[in-house]
């Protein structure tokens, strides 16, 4: 199985300060297609998980564009340009690139 | 509207039975490879099983196969969780969530809460 490993586990914010989470995996994520299977998942308080990030650096619809991915092959950062309020919640990256599908311990991040 | 909405859950014993559904709407889910997650607060978020979008080929975690079973049901749009034999370790939420074209999920069920415990 691919392990996944975030860092850092905790991440306290100041709103309108910028904010990065990274993301290891054991094994390189990168397809022969030439595309890393890298999501990116916030599940805030009292919420289902909602899709952030596909594909390594794609936003999906609706989100801000304050936030931005990055990264190739086994790691990947995610970005708060200016952190606010409501993007508390704990951020999971997870790999797409075989079953068992794997996501990192989380990182809770916190004003 | 695209939405999944939960059915199911609840507290049963070591050994017991559940069966969690998922009611699809707003999409013609038959078009979609669907999957199950679970969260528990201590562990985060764990992919649990999967099945393709006409329900022949299913995949699991190695920690529920031969436990849980995944099945569908296209002709009313509902995704199923069988779970069987569960243990105090199976404890957690339960998420349907529904697979994009580039395996990542776009949407997702409100949650089911399974609790076993004796």
């Amino acid at each position: 199985d691919i392990v996944m490993t975030q860092s850092p586990l905790s991440l306290p914010v100041t709103p309108g300060e910028p904010a990065s989470i990274s993301c290891r995996s054991s094994q390189s994520l990168l397809h022969g297609n030439g595309y890393n299977y890298l999501d990116w998942y916030v599940q805030k308080p009292g919420q289902s998980p909602q899709l952030l990030i596909y594909l390594s650096s794609n936003r999906a619809p609706g989100v801000p564009d304050r936030f931005s991915a990055s990264g190739s092959g086994t790691d990947f950062t995610l970005k708060i340009s200016k952190v606010e309020a409501e993007d508390v919640g704990i951020y999971y990256c997870m790999q797409a690139l075989q079953l068992p599908l794997t996501f990192g311990g989380g990182t809770k991040v916190e004003i | 509207e695209v939405r999944l909405v939960q059915s199911g859950g609840g507290l049963v014993r070591p050994g017991g039975s559940l069966r969690l559904s998922c009611t699809a709407s707003g999409f013609t889910s038959g078009n979609f490879v669907m999957h199950w997650v679970r969260h528990t607060p201590g562990r985060g978020l764990m992919w649990v099983s999967r099945v393709s979008s006409d329900g022949t080929t299913t995949s699991y975690a190695d920690s529920v196969r031969g436990r849980f079973t995944i099945s569908r049901d296209n002709a009313k749009n509902t995704l199923f969780l069988q779970m069987d034999s569960l243990r105090v370790e199976d404890t957690a939420v339960y998420y349907c969530t529904r697979e994009n074209g580039d395996v990542d999920f776009d949407y997702w069920g409100q949650g089911s809460l399974v609790t076993v415990s004796s």
